[in-house]
């Protein structure tokens, strides 16, 4: 069964600093990872989608890379603000099963002024 | 990307009954995909809506519970049965969109709270 781990649990930051959110699996036969945000009450809004023969992705202050040899993606946010504020989510995409997703638990990020 | 409603945004239910969400999708889609969120936790697939046929449950979710429908490629509903407050989450649908792609799009969720 893949699992599926992120850290840390929950970051502060000031306005400002680059980061580094960390997503770790456990089974490396994977589709595609993606990163979503979450904002509190909210759904779901798709960051960035790599695919298993990708190394990364980019999508302006965001920057993802995938390592599916060792199990590993990290989500870079560069200059951050504090409406980056929100819980980041890290999903796994099945090789079979229909293409579904694995998550992680989350990062919540809060970006201070 | 596909643009997902749910209905309804939020219930609050008795123990003992049941509840059907709604998910409707502004064009045709593969996969269409059931999850639950528990306060605190992340997303749990429940299944796949699999259209004309019976969903695909994974390990821990049942169909007596959690029955699915799928009449077409754009419309689903999932069904919340005997109700009881474990099962206060939310809920949420997504589809696949792009055939090689397969990158997921999540609708907005139906909160559910069971007194």
């Amino acid at each position: 069964k893949q699992e599926v781990t992120q850290i840390p649990a929950a970051l502060s930051v000031p306005e400002g600093e680059n980061l580094v959110l960390n997503c770790s699996f456990t089974d490396s036969a994977i589709y595609n990872l993606q990163w979503f945000r979450q904002d509190p009450g909210k759904g779901l809004t798709s960051l960035l989608l790599i695919q298993s023969s990708q190394r990364e992705q980019t999508s302006g202050r965001l920057n993802a890379s995938l390592d599916k040899s060792s199990g590993r993606s990290t989500l870079y946010i560069a200059a951050s603000q504090p409406g980056d504020s929100a819980t980041y989510l890290c999903a796994v995409g099945r090789s079979n099963s229909g293409y579904a997703l694995n998550f992680g638990k989350g990062t919540s990020l809060l970006v201070t002024p | 990307s596909a643009v997902i409603s749910q209905k309804p945004s939020r219930d609050i239910c008795q123990r003992g009954t049941s509840l059907t969400i709604q998910c409707q999708v502004d064009s045709q889609v593969t996969m269409m995909f059931w999850y639950r969120q528990q306060p605190g936790q992340s997303l749990t697939l429940i299944a796949t809506a699999n259209q004309g046929s019976e969903a695909t449950y994974e390990s821990g979710f049942v169909i007596d519970k959690f029955p699915i429908s799928r009449p077409n490629l754009t419309f689903s509903t999932l069904t919340v049965s005997n109700m009881s407050p474990e099962d206060s989450s939310i809920y949420l649908c997504s589809v696949t969109s792009g055939r090689a792609l397969r990158e997921q799009f999540f609708g907005p969720g139906t909160r559910l709270t069971v007194l």
